[in-house]
């Protein structure tokens, strides 16, 4: 089915492992966003991309890495994970820059 | 740079009542905005949008006005349901260079009684 998905759905990890969150889109959408939800905090963007090769620092990217070999995938990766960065991950695309965002169901992330 | 600010939660309404939450934001230029709702375990889902100013946005009996004199979108609905219990969240877009990127708020949790 056409649409954005994410895997795993939950992650229980370790402080100082590395996790990778996978996204994949099938709309060929050329915008890729990645934004944690906290408590409090609403969502606030990660990293984006713009097209394949093409990624940029949102607003919190600090401790994450992401790569856009194909258009139809956006992995985020924490290199070394932190308690801090227990959250719920959203991945969205967009099909032009006009802020009509799809949006994953999430991954829920756990940092002991 | 750009905030959005929504009125704090959460709200807590009988079925049929009426609903507001209000959103004001600061942005430069002209933005877009948004309010997005996410259902319980789900992502978030576009519910309206307003791209100028005096611009209605409007769907499944929820509007709002996009007011460029207050910086506020604020959103209603005349009559709500308990299927609309759901998290809100309001949203900018600076346009121009910004990709489409989102200025989220920080979320209203509706809840809607029998």
């Amino acid at each position: 089915d056409a649409g954005i998905t994410q895997s795993p759905r939950y992650k229980i990890t370790e402080t100082g492992r590395q996790v990778t969150l996978m996204c994949h889109q099938t709309w060929s959408h050329s915008y890729m966003f990645w934004y944690r939800q906290d408590l409090g905090h609403g969502l606030r963007l990660i990293y984006y991309s713009a097209a394949a090769d093409i990624t940029d620092k949102g607003e919190v990217p600090d401790g994450y890495v992401v790569s856009r070999s194909k258009t139809e995938n956006f992995p985020l990766t924490l290199e070394s994970a932190t308690r801090s960065q227990t959250s719920v991950y959203f991945c969205a695309s967009s099909e032009a820059p006009t802020g009509e965002l799809f949006f994953g169901e999430g991954s829920r992330l756990t940092v002991l | 740079g750009d905030s959005v600010t929504q009125m704090e939660g959460p709200v807590t309404l009988s079925e049929e009542a009426f609903l507001t939450i209000n959103c004001t934001y600061t942005a430069t230029g002209y933005p877009s905005l948004f309010w997005y709702v996410q259902y319980p375990g789900e992502g978030l889902q576009l519910l309206l949008k307003a791209t100028k100013a005096d611009d209605k946005g409007s769907n499944k009996g929820f509007e709002a006005t996009y007011r460029k004199e207050t910086t506020s979108f604020h959103l209603e609905k005349g009559s709500v349901q308990v299927s609309d219990s759901a998290v809100y969240f309001c949203a900018l877009s600076s346009g121009g260079t910004s990709y489409g990127k989102l200025t989220f708020g920080q979320g209203t949790i509706l809840t809607v009684h029998p």
